[in-house]
């Protein structure tokens, strides 16, 4: 089992729409969790940090974490087609485990 | 731009050829870290400094990869004899020491070994 499994996309949805992406991770000790988005051909940025249970909401994006289902997600309301991008889910544990990413394409 | 910085961008060798590259943290950052990314996977671990000390490195891919932060600042990563297989996307970053520490990666160094 991989320690960070990330819903297979690709993923497309309509400009507007809200894109939702999954995340699962095998270490239950885990205590912190980001999202990174990365275009193509360039390196990860972040976009999300939560730490703790419930949601967490920075502007058109918001993550949940659900500690006791070893389960993060991301939303993203209103997509833009700036949007487009692979998503990477992280476990903190001094060094980040990733998975494999989720590929989003926001059709105009 | 006080971001992390990597140099060179891109690195074209021959099999065989060794080479290094150069990570500079955010000024005030003290835990550094190098990841490996291929087509199509998220990054991989690689190994991580917490100012001059390298404090994890046995994820290393083999004794020809090594890194140094000699002086708790810059860090250089150096891959001897170098394979097809060393062909990635090498990425650097840099979070300060914490519980959470968040990590800033700086935008890689492509490495074609031909």
């Amino acid at each position: 089992q991989k320690e960070v499994e990330q819903n297979s996309g690709p993923l497309s949805v309509p400009e507007g729409a809200i894109a939702s992406l999954n995340c699962t991770y095998s270490d239950r000790g885990s205590q912190s969790f980001f999202w990174y988005r990365q275009y193509s051909g360039k390196s990860p940025e972040l976009i999300m940090s939560i730490y703790s249970n419930g949601d967490k909401e920075d502007g058109r994006f918001t993550a949940q974490l659900n500690k006791a289902s070893q389960y993060v997600s991301l939303l993203i309301r209103d997509s833009q087609p700036s949007d487009s991008a692979t998503y990477l889910c992280a476990v903190n544990d001094y060094k980040l485990s990733f998975g494999a990413g989720t590929t989003v394409t926001v059709r105009a | 731009d006080t971001g992390v910085s990597q140099n060179p961008r891109h690195k074209i060798t021959k099999r065989g050829q060794n080479v290094t590259f150069r990570c500079d943290p955010i000024s005030e950052h003290n835990r550094l870290y190098w990841y490996r990314q291929t087509l199509g996977q998220g990054p991989e671990f690689l190994t991580y400094f917490q100012n001059e000390a390298q404090l994890e490195k046995s994820r290393l891919l083999s004794d020809r990869f090594s890194a140094e932060r000699p002086k708790g600042s810059f860090s250089t990563l150096e891959i001897q004899r170098t394979e097809q297989g060393d062909s990635a996307m090498y990425l650097c970053a840099s979070s300060l020491d914490g519980r959470y520490n968040e990590q800033f990666f700086g935008p890689g160094t492509r490495l074609t070994v031909l």
